[in-house]
């Protein structure tokens, strides 16, 4: 089993590039979820799905767009790339309550800097 | 509201010593409630959890028991190796939804 796959593993954008953060996951879970994380505020949700065609904000959405087109792919777009996005961001799947995977299971990770 | 607070680190420790990182929670409805552990320079990973009260969740010596009546889901360990060096960070998942609200993580250094 891949689990949860995110590429790339380290990128670089200049203020105001766009870019797309791919998640992938081979688990069929219904469930798939972005989350930045950064030095002293943990995790913080920024875009989640509970299903292909179906997503909804969570608490810093602001500056990214995503899509849910099929269960297994969940990407990340920013859409003018500014230096307060410079982060690590976790993509993370999960299956439905009272499913044995019922608790987020995570990428490994892309660091994003913004210069 | 929604949210977790966690006891603030680091946490040192001499290897063997009994652990206790504290975690509370505000919630609405019932919420499932996670462990989670990071290792430098990796993903988090699942620890354990509890989807109703008073479920113990239990994985590799770590404990932690969801108590709706004091709204806490403290992890333990009885006796830690420096292995366990890592950040810990508490969530929530409320009622049936897509969302996982986290702690803002404790760290602990565990020495020979």
């Amino acid at each position: 089993n891949a689990g949860v796959t995110q590429t790339p593993k380290f990128q670089v954008l200049k203020t105001g590039q766009s870019m797309t953060l791919q998640c992938a996951q081979d688990m069929n879970h219904e469930y798939m979820s972005w989350y930045r994380q950064d030095p002293g505020m943990g995790l913080r949700l920024i875009h989640y799905s509970v299903g292909a065609g179906i997503t909804d904000q969570g608490e810093v959405p602001n500056g990214y767009n995503v899509s849910r087109s099929t269960t297994e792919d969940f990407p990340l777009r920013l859409l003018s790339a500014a230096p307060s996005q410079t982060s690590v961001y976790f993509c993370a799947s999960s299956g439905a309550p009272g499913a044995r995977s019922y608790g987020y299971t995570f990428g490994s990770g892309t660091r994003l800097t913004v210069v | 509201g929604n949210s977790v607070t966690q006891m603030e680190g680091p946490v040192t420790l001499s290897e063997e010593a009994f652990l206790t990182i504290n975690c509370t929670y505000t919630a609405t409805g019932y919420p499932s409630l996670f462990w989670y552990v990071q290792y430098p320079g990796e993903g988090l990973q699942l620890l354990l959890k509890a989807t109703k009260a008073d479920d113990k969740g239990s994985n590799k010596g770590f404990e932690a028991t969801y108590r709706k009546e004091t709204t806490s889901f403290h992890l333990e360990k009885g006796s830690v190796q420096v292995s366990d060096s890592a950040v810990y960070f508490c969530a929530l998942r409320p009622g049936n939804t897509g969302k996982l609200i986290f702690g803002q993580g404790t760290t602990l250094q565990v020495k020979p």
